[in-house]
């Protein structure tokens, strides 16, 4: 079965925490993706991930990094977190292609207070 | 740059009635456009694909129709469901492999 799995589903964080959301498939994809979604904005890419070590910023990079080292795993970093950072972020991965169907993880909700 | 613009950010229908979820788009070129559907607390996932030889995409008894000279997608149903509920983000491929949503519009059916 094809899944995309993130961690934690919930995350409290006070200003100034660093913080990480994890993300892995199980479905050997080359591209991965970091979203978030804010009421009326959509889901606004943060960085993209071709492959181990192959990242690219996406839309709104600036506060976050990621790191990819096993292409199984894509990994969200906020070095310390600011309120405005309060979102829920979405992980997904493509096989490869820019026509290919995205597959979504259940998503992290993070406050940071 | 390339963007996704759907208008209204809530729709409001009886079942039974017609739908209609606007999408419109600007790209350097000819892109995939996609709908995708997202209902409470799940994952977005994919609805409809378009194709490259002008047929309509259709699923669960959604469909939507290409138009390349008004540049829009629009998501149309005959009947609408209460399960139809949910959140609906039409999107289209940008350059370099990423996917470039829209705002996002919230289908609400009513009995």
């Amino acid at each position: 079965d094809m899944k995309v799995t993130q961690m934690p589903r919930y995350l409290i964080k006070r200003m100034g925490e660093n913080v990480l959301l994890e993300c892995g498939q199980d479905m050997s994809h080359e591209t991965m993706y970091w979203y978030r979604q804010d009421p009326g904005l959509g889901l606004q890419l943060i960085y993209i991930s071709y492959d181990v070590d192959s990242n690219s910023e996406g839309d709104i990079p600036k506060g976050y990094r990621v790191s990819r080292k096993k292409r199984e795993h894509f990994s969200l970093i906020l070095d310390s977190a600011k309120t405005n950072q309060t979102s829920v972020y979405f992980c997904a991965s493509t096989p490869g292609g820019s026509a290919e169907t995205l597959y979504f993880g259940s998503g992290t909700r993070l406050t940071v207070l | 740059g390339d963007s996704v613009t759907q208008t209204e950010g809530l729709v409001t229908l009886t079942e039974g009635l017609p739908v209609m979820l606007n999408c419109t788009y600007q790209s350097t070129y000819s892109p995939f456009l996609f709908w995708y559907v997202q209902h409470l607390n799940e994952a977005p996932k994919l609805l409809l694909k378009s194709f490259t030889d002008n047929k309509r995409p259709e699923h669960q008894g959604f469909h939507a129709t290409l138009h390349k000279s008004s540049s829009s997608f629009h998501l149309q149903k005959s009947s609408a469901q209460l399960s139809d509920s949910a959140l609906y983000y039409c999107a289209l491929t940008g350059n370099q492999g990423k996917l470039i949503f829209g705002q996002g519009t919230k289908l609400s059916i009513k009995p």
